[in-house]
C-alpha cells in the first residue's frame, strides 16, 4: 500500500460546480496537511495548509482533514475554469524518516472546469 | 518577483551527458530541495540542503549529486543521464524545515535523448 493515495481523475465539471478531491494515507504519524496546486509545466504552489485535524477555509476552498479515517479532503465551491489543473495532496510530520520537512505528496488529480 | 528561479526552463541532454539544472532564490531561505517529478507522478525528494548540511533521500541514486555554494543558489548535477532521468526538476525552499513555508520554483524539465 502506497503511503499517499490519490485518484489521478481526470476530473471534469462544469463551470459553478462544487469539486470534492481526495486522498487517503497509511501513516498515522502525519500531522501536516497540504495541498498544491499545480498548472500545466509550472511548479506546485500552496494552496491550503491544516496541522493535525479539522477544518480550514479559504474563500471558495475548504480543507478537512479526518485523522481517525486517515483521510484528507479539499473542496472547491462554485468552481471556475482558472481552477483548472493538478490538485496534489502532501503530508509530513515531525520527525519523517529522519529527513524533516519531508512531503509525501500523492500523484494528483487532474481537474478540468468547463465553462 | 519571482522568489524561486530554475534555469533553464527546458534541457535537452544526450544519454550519458552530465548535465547542470540551476536553482536560484531571493527569500534567504535556510533550505533547498531538489525535487524530482516524472509524468503524472508524485514530485519525490532526492535530497535537500539546511545551510550548508547535506541531506540525501536513501533512495536517491548515485548519479545524482548537488551542490550549494552559497544561501541563494544549489544546483543538481546528473553525472550520467539516462532515459529514465526524463523528468521535471523541481527546486524549493523553505524558512525552516517546516513543511508549510515550502515555496516551488517552476520547475526544469528535461529530456534525455
Amino acid at each position: 500500500q502506497k503511503e499517499v493515495e490519490q485518484d489521478p481523475g481526470p476530473l471534469s465539471v462544469p463551470e459553478g460546480a462544487i469539486v470534492s478531491l481526495n486522498c487517503t494515507y497509511s501513516n498515522s504519524a502525519f500531522q501536516y496537511f497540504m495541498w498544491y496546486r499545480q498548472y500545466s509545466r509550472k511548479g506546485p504552489e500552496l494552496l491550503m495548509y491544516t496541522y493535525s485535524s479539522g477544518n480550514k477555509e479559504d474563500g471558495r476552498f475548504t480543507a478537512q482533514v479526518d485523522k481517525s479515517s486517515k483521510y484528507i479532503s479539499l473542496f472547491i465551491r462554485d468552481s471556475q475554469p482558472s481552477d483548472s489543473a493538478t490538485y496534489l495532496c502532501a503530508m509530513s510530520s515531525p520527525d519523517y524518516g529522519g529527513s524533516q520537512g519531508n512531503l509525501i505528496f500523492g500523484k494528483g488529480t487532474k481537474l478540468s472546469v468547463k465553462p | 518577483d519571482a522568489m524561486v528561479i530554475q534555469n533553464p526552463r527546458y534541457q535537452v541532454t544526450q544519454f550519458g551527458k552530465p548535465v547542470t539544472l540551476s536553482c536560484s532564490q531571493t527569500l534567504n531561505h535556510n533550505v533547498m530541495y531538489w525535487y524530482q517529478q516524472k509524468s503524472s507522478q508524485a514530485p519525490k525528494l532526492l535530497f535537500h540542503y539546511y545551510d550548508k548540511d547535506f541531506n540525501n533521500e536513501a533512495d536517491t541514486p548515485d548519479n545524482f549529486q548537488s551542490r550549494r555554494p552559497n544561501t541563494s543558489f544549489c544546483f543538481l548535477d546528473i553525472r550520467s543521464p539516462g532515459l529514465g532521468d526524463a523528468a521535471m526538476y523541481l527546486c524549493a525552499t523553505s524558512r525552516d524545515h517546516r513543511v508549510e513555508t515550502q515555496y516551488f520554483g517552476p520547475g526544469t524539465r528535461l529530456l534525455v535523448l
